[in-house]
C-alpha cells in the first residue's frame, strides 16, 4: 500500500463550489505540505504543517484552506472554487530534521 | 528571476548516451539540494540528494558548486526509462522555517 494517499484522484467541478482534497499517510511523519503544480512550472507551496497543532501559509495560500485532522491527515478546501485552480494538487509528508519530502499521487482538479 | 532556474529542454538523446543537466539557484542561503524525477502526470520522487562533496549512485552522478551556485546532473548510458522530468530542488531555510523551492524541470527523451 502507498505510504502517502490522496483522494479524490481526479475531480471535475464548477465555479463556486466548495472542494476538500484529503492526504493521509502512514510514514508516522510530523510535517505535511500541499503543492500545486500548473504546466511548465514548479511546484508552489500552499500550506505546510509541522504537527497537528502548527499551520502555516505558503507562497500562494490565497483561497485555500487547510485543516490538520491528525498527525497522519491534512486536508486542502477550496472554499468557492475558481477556474484558475484547475491544476494538479500534491500532498507531501517529510520527517523532523529531515529534508526529503514523500509525495502522494497527485489530485488533478478541473474548475470548469 | 526565479529562485531555481533550469532549461525546460527537452533534452533527445539515443539510448547510451551521456546527457547532463545544469541548474542554478539565486538564495545563497540555500543549504540542501536535490534532484527529483517526476514522470508523466505523477508525483515526483527523489532521485538522489547532491552533496558538496559530489555524489554518485549507478549511472546518475550529482554535483554543487556553491561558489558559482549551480548543481548538475550527469546521466551516463542513457536507458529509454530514463526518460522524465528531473527537478532541481533547493531547501531554503530562514529562522524556524524552511520550504523546498522546486525547478520547473528539464525533460529527457530517450529514443531507441
Amino acid at each position: 500500500d502507498a505510504d502517502v494517499t490522496q483522494t479524490p484522484r481526479n475531480r471535475i467541478t464548477k465555479t463556486g463550489k466548495r472542494i476538500m482534497l484529503e492526504c493521509s499517510q502512514t510514514k508516522g511523519h510530523d510535517r505535511m505540505y500541499w503543492y500545486r503544480q500548473d504546466p511548465g512550472l514548479g511546484l508552489q507551496l500552499i500550506y505546510y504543517s509541522f504537527d497537528v497543532k502548527d499551520i502555516n501559509k505558503g507562497e500562494i495560500s490565497d483561497g485555500y484552506s487547510v485543516s490538520r485532522q491528525a498527525q497522519a491527515k491534512f486536508s486542502l478546501s477550496l472554499e468557492s472554487a475558481i477556474p484558475n485552480q484547475t491544476a494538479l494538487y500534491f500532498c507531501a509528508t517529510s520527517d523532523i530534521g529531515a529534508d526529503t519530502q514523500y509525495f502522494g499521487p497527485g489530485t488533478r482538479l478541473t474548475v470548469l | 528571476r526565479k529562485e531555481v532556474e533550469q532549461d525546460p529542454g527537452p533534452f533527445n538523446v539515443p539510448e547510451g548516451a551521456t546527457v547532463a543537466f545544469n541548474c542554478t539557484y539565486s538564495n545563497s542561503a540555500s543549504q540542501s539540494f536535490f534532484w527529483y524525477r517526476q514522470d508523466c502526470r505523477k508525483e515526483p520522487k527523489l532521485l538522489m540528494s547532491v552533496y558538496s562533496s559530489g555524489n554518485e549512485d549507478g549511472r546518475f552522478t550529482a554535483q554543487l558548486n556553491r561558489a558559482s551556485q549551480y548543481i548538475s546532473l550527469l546521466i551516463r548510458d542513457s536507458k529509454l526509462s530514463d526518460s522524465a522530468t528531473y527537478l532541481c530542488v533547493v531547501n531554503r531555510r530562514s529562522d524556524s522555517s524552511y520550504k523546498l523551492i522546486f525547478g520547473s524541470g528539464t525533460r529527457l527523451l530517450v529514443r531507441p
